[in-house]
């Protein structure tokens, strides 16, 4: 099973300011990696998908990068609505297997 | 509009069962696979179980494989997760999840809502 480590767990931040979010593969899964966005109280919304395409509807200030094992999640300038909890999830191989989560909280 | 809508959570006691159920529209159900992925309580994502479009090929994770089984009506558009033999860890927010493509292994363009599974005496 492929384990997906995120980092950091939280990260405090003010709106307008640049987030990244980490997500390592125990081995590779070359560019079968999405994310998600989770507010509390509802369910996951895809953001991106092959490492860098983002799904329908997510701005541009949303963008991924990596390849092999290590990602990236960046956003460009936190908007109030970018607070949540995002999920990393590979799907080069079976089980498909989520991270744990990094939470961006405002500080 | 694509919409997926879970239904059937509840309580149930330890080695009990219990039946889910996601309706879908708008989309071409047979085409897509679709899966289940729960999150318990403050808890982050797992996914239990995949189907692929024709209801040929299905999926589990080793924590349900034997104690769980996926189903579709396609004349229904209607995803099912039959839950035997419960256990208390199994008591999470069950989220029923479009695959992009019929591929099994594939990320989720959408979720329902989820329903609440709460496995206790």
């Amino acid at each position: 099973e492929i384990v997906l480590t995120q980092s950091p767990g939280t990260l405090s931040l003010s709106p307008g300011e640049r987030a990244t979010l980490s997500c390592r593969a125990s081995q590779s899964i070359s560019s079968f990696l999405a994310w998600y966005q989770q507010k509390p109280g509802q369910a996951p919304r895809l953001l991106m998908y092959g490492v860098s395409s983002r799904a329908t509807g997510i701005p541009d200030r949303f963008s991924g990068s990596g390849s092999g094992t290590d990602f990236t999640l960046t956003i460009s300038r936190l908007e109030p609505e970018d607070f949540a909890v995002y999920y990393c999830q590979q799907y080069g191989t079976s089980p498909l297997t989520f991270g744990g989560g990094t939470k961006v909280e405002i500080k | 509009e694509v919409q997926v809508l879970e239904s059937g959570g509840g309580l149930v006691q330890p080695g009990g069962s219990l039946r889910l159920s996601c309706a879908a529209s708008g989309f071409r159900f047979s085409s897509y696979a679709m899966n289940w992925v729960r999150q318990a309580p403050g808890k982050g994502l797992e996914w239990v179980s995949g189907i692929r479009g024709s209801g040929v090929g299905t999926y589990y994770a080793d924590s349900v494989r034997g104690r769980f089984t996926i189903s579709r009506d396609n004349a229904k558009n209607t995803l099912y997760l039959q839950m035997n033999s419960l256990r208390a860890e199994d008591t999470a927010v069950y989220y029923c999840a479009k695959g992009h493509t019929d591929y099994a292994w594939m990320f989720f363009d959408y979720w329902g809502q989820g329903t609440l599974v709460t496995v206790s005496s």
